[in-house]
């Protein structure tokens, strides 16, 4: 079975840009995640979706950061204007269905760079 | 809210020598707990978790972690660490609610 895919893997961009950040989760999986992870951190959770519609999005700092999933399959998550805080690894997780005991699966992160 | 602490940044041991992985929580309510391992440019994977019933859970490859919940606490262990087990090790924790929270991880290098 294939995993969940992100893309990019590697983004460099300066203050104020905008970047987009792409997740494919595991074919059938309800649940999707996406947590912030900086350097030296455990991963945060940003945003949790169930099928198209936010579960929850409490700490997504929602001046800044907007995420979607329109078809209930692929998400993006926006960042607009970047920040150098921003700085991180982004992940994407997914499961079967809603609630914390599921396993989550993970993608590999998109590395973000903010100069 | 609810929290994790990680004691140990970094862990050496040596190849076959057991090793601890310290992990408390913090919450006023029924928890699940997770630990999760990233080997070197690889994603976050599941290695085991406690939802309820028995306190000790074992993973296939030799790990197992025991819910204290008097200590609030859920250790992982391996009585004989192999090479392939360097990673770093994540602890978290999640109630019936929809947050969940990692702590700051563990770096485990075992040594030939």
């Amino acid at each position: 079975e294939a995993g969940v895919a992100q893309s990019p893997r590697y983004k460099i961009i300066e203050k104020r840009q905008s970047v987009a950040f792409w997740c494919n989760p595991i074919s059938g999986h309800a649940t999707l995640y996406w947590y912030q992870q900086i350097l030296g951190q455990g991963p945060k959770l940003l945003i949790q979706f169930q099928n198209n519609g936010v579960v929850d999005d409490s700490q997504l700092p929602k001046d800044r950061f907007s995420a979607e999933r329109l078809k209930g399959v692929d998400s993006t998550l926006k960042i607009q204007p970047a920040k150098l805080e921003d700085s991180a690894v982004y992940l994407c997780a997914s499961s079967w269905e809603l609630g914390t005991y599921n396993e989550q699966f993970f993608g590999p992160g998109t590395r973000l760079t903010v100069l | 809210a609810q929290s994790v602490t990680q004691l140990d940044s970094q862990v050496p041991v040596f190849e076959e020598a057991p090793v601890e992985l310290r992990c408390n929580y913090s919450s006023s309510v029924s928890v699940y707990l997770f630990w999760y391992v990233q080997y070197p440019n690889q994603g976050l994977q599941l290695l085991l978790k406690y939802l309820s019933g028995s306190t000790l859970v074992e993973s296939i490859n030799g790990f197992e972690a025991e819910f204290n919940k008097s200590q609030t606490s859920f250790h992982l262990r391996k009585p004989s660490v192999h090479i392939s087990d360097t990673a770093e090790y994540f602890c978290a924790v999640s109630s019936t609610g929809n947050q969940f929270y990692f702590g700051t991880g563990t770096s485990l290098t075992v040594i030939p």
